[in-house]
């Protein structure tokens, strides 16, 4: 079974400062990986997506994520914080045999200090 | 256009009570997913449907639980005797296809709170 771990539940950063969100899965089939955000009030909302095209993947708001099959994680990062990216972010894994279904992590919540 | 809406926002039951919560897909859309988010989880598949037929419904807790999309559309996930433990919050997504790399689209969820 597919699984995924996000350690630790929150992260607190400067404005203007890197951010780093760390994803770690478990899939014993090639994955597809997903980093949804959730605004406080409001649905899951795509950042970014791994299909097994390029390894490193760049989303919206300034995001991106690099694939790393040897190291299994799919780590989320941002050169410079801004205000606006406070927030809860979701790592989550899909593969062939997963009927399209996803298997998310536990999430964690970003917090940009002024 | 239009995205995923679920109706109500916010449901309070009683312990026992039977409960109905609605999605609406994005038009178009083949694929709607049920998920269930509790505090300070992720959210855990339930069930996801290909046109009208359940295709995956592993998901589901037990048999109190139990979801349909008669016509290919709209979806309705319906509790039975609902119990404390259910109280979280239902999120529906939808996508274009029922591809393992197709985005969901997630509405903003129904909560559900069980006295």
């Amino acid at each position: 079974a597919q699984s995924v771990t996000q350690l630790g539940s929150h992260v607190s950063v400067s404005e203007g400062a890197l951010v780093l969100l760390r994803c770690n899965y478990s899939s014993s089939v090639p994955p597809y990986l997903f980093w949804y955000v959730q605004y406080p009030n409001q649905g899951l909302q795509l950042l970014l997506k791994y299909t097994s095209a390029a390894t490193l993947v760049k989303g919206i708001n300034g995001f991106e994520a690099e694939f790393k099959k040897s190291e299994t994680s799919f780590h989320l990062t941002k050169p410079s914080a801004h205000m606006s990216d406070a927030a809860e972010y979701f790592c989550a894994v899909s593969d062939l045999r997963a009927n399209s279904k996803l298997t998310f992590g536990k999430g964690i919540t970003l917090s940009v200090r002024p | 256009g239009a995205g995923v809406s679920q109706t109500p926002s916010n449901k309070v039951t009683e312990k026992g009570k039977y409960v109905e919560l609605r999605c609406d897909p994005i038009s178009g859309h083949t694929a709607l997913y049920w998920y269930r988010q509790s505090l300070g989880q992720g959210p855990e598949f339930l069930i996801y449907f290909q046109g009208t037929g359940a295709a995956d419904d592993s998901g589901l807790p037990n048999d109190r639980f139990f979801a349909v999309r008669p016509e290919g559309s709209v979806s309705t996930l319906k509790i039975q005797r609902t119990e404390r433990g259910d109280s979280a919050v239902y999120l529906c997504a939808s996508s274009p296809l029922a591809a393992s790399t197709d985005t969901q689209y997630f509405g903003p969820g129904t909560r559900l709170t069980v006295l």
